[in-house]
């Protein structure tokens, strides 16, 4: 399985930019890397996806350094309803694991 | 995702029942997924299926089937259910195998075994 490592949790206030980082080391030559959120009780949704250098889309920024050994999700001016569990995933998904992923509250 | 339903949304169970969980999608992909998710805890991939003649066996089969009876229908059989089977239960679907192929998910069945 490609293993990837996030922190537990992290906290942040509104109107802040958050970063969370993810390592996956063993990254293979043609994974790609994956990021999505999930609320309370419902199934995880598709953020944002990148193989190297910078993605952006309207929801946020992927940064993937050369060595692809990590990458950080960047959530701008972040809100309350951004409170959510955000996980890392990389490579096909008959191979890698969705983790316990990192738990972002967003405080008032 | 609306195009991925699973039924029923909740099922309270007792210990030894045979239990089935349905997903269906009209995404019109091939691939599709189950996932078990505990309290606080991450998704693990206990089936799937590359079309109907495919079926793998993901982190955590032991206990669990699975029936692919179309291309839509992906169902999830417990043969004999116990406590620590309580969890809640993802589908998701993704029309290939590649890992640019974005997995949608289904809202989740919550299965409480008693």
């Amino acid at each position: 399985l490609a293993k990837t490592t996030q922190p537990i949790s992290m906290d942040s206030y509104e109107g802040q930019e958050v970063n969370i980082t993810c390592s996956h080391n063993n990254i293979a030559t043609n994974d790609y890397i994956t990021w999505y959120q999930q609320f309370p009780s419902q199934g995880p949704r598709f953020i944002i996806q990148g193989y190297k250098t910078k993605v952006t889309n309207e929801v946020a920024s992927l940064f993937i350094p050369a060595d692809r050994k990590s990458s950080t999700l960047s959530l701008p001016r972040v809100s309350l309803s951004d409170t959510a569990v955000y996980y890392c995933l990389v490579g096909d998904w008959s191979k890698s694991t969705f983790g316990d992923g990192t738990t972002l509250t967003v405080k008032p | 995702d609306a195009d991925v339903t699973q039924t029923p949304r909740n099922r309270i169970t007792k210990t030894g029942k045979r239990i089935m969980l349905e997903c269906s999608q009209t995404k019109g992909h091939d691939r599709m997924y189950w996932y078990r998710q505990d309290p606080g805890l991450g998704l693990q991939l206990i089936y799937y299926s590359f079309d109907v003649k495919d079926i793998n066996k993901g982190e955590i089969s032991d206990g669990y089937s699975v029936s692919r009876q179309a291309q839509a229908k992906f169902s999830l059989s417990l043969e004999s259910a116990i406590p620590n089977q309580t969890a809640l239960y993802f589908c998701a679907t993704s029309m290939g195998r590649a890992s640019t192929d974005t997995q949608y998910f289904g809202p989740g069945t919550r299965l409480t075994v008693l």
